[in-house]
């Protein structure tokens, strides 16, 4: 079946390391995105990319690095820079590069960090 | 830039009764947008329905519909015969439009509204 896998579900970090959540799709989509959300809150975005090769900052992308060297792909790396990386993490896609008609987003089942 | 305002932290209804969910928006783009998400205690984001700003009628799917009041900027999600399995967190969320009524997935999202549906 076509959709998106997160991994891992859940995971522990100690601070000051690095830690990289993965994102794969097969929905052919070319635009993926990474959400953050803190309990009660909404989501926020945090890196996007509409191309392979190429990926834009979103509102709190500080602390975080990202890569999209395949377009099935798009690893968000939270940095020992991030102050307060425990979240959940939701990736997201969508079709089409130059846009596409309504917007809708399908996500992934997200990954819970904690730091210790 | 867009906002997003859900007032309701939580609401209880009863099954089989409908129930509203409000979401108020505030933007100053001409094009937009709208759409209400579930999120179910597994955590995963599922699309529920969608309103674009020049849509004139009020979008439907299924036991969903959204109340679209453009001037008063509400987008209010109904749900019909309410189920057990409705209960989740509902997100509101918005996007602006690029001329040709296109998006790239930058939504804006609410603060959410946990539902509770009761037996």
């Amino acid at each position: 079946d076509g959709g998106i896998t997160q991994s891992p579900k859940y995971l522990f970090r100690k601070e000051g390391q690095n830690v990289t959540l993965s994102c794969e799709q097969n929905l052919n989509h070319d635009a993926m995105y990474w959400y953050r959300q803190d309990p009660g809150q909404g989501l926020r975005l945090i890196y996007y990319s509409q191309i392979v090769n190429d990926f834009q900052k979103g509102d709190i992308a500080e602390g975080y690095s990202v890569s999209r060297e395949k377009k099935e792909s798009f690893p968000l790396t939270v940095t020992s820079a991030q102050k307060n990386p425990t979240a959940f993490y939701l990736c997201a896609s969508t079709g089409g590069a130059a846009g596409i008609v309504t917007g809708e987003l399908f996500f992934g089942e997200g990954s819970r960090l904690t730091v210790l | 830039a867009q906002k997003i305002t859900q007032t309701q932290p939580g609401m209880f209804v009863q099954e089989k009764e409908a129930v509203t969910l409000d979401c108020t928006y505030d933007t100053s783009d001409q094009s937009y947008g709208l759409f209400w998400y579930k999120q179910p205690s597994s955590g995963e984001m599922i699309f529920l329905i969608y309103q674009g700003s020049y849509d004139e009628q009020n979008a439907t799917e299924g036991r969903y519909s959204l109340n679209f009041q453009k001037a008063r900027k509400s987008a209010n999600l109904v749900i019909s015969a309410s189920q057990l399995g409705d209960s989740a967190m509902y997100f509101c969320a918005m996007t602006s439009l690029e001329a040709g009524g296109t998006s790239y997935g930058k939504l804006t999202f609410g603060q959410g509204t946990i539902l509770t549906v009761h037996p």
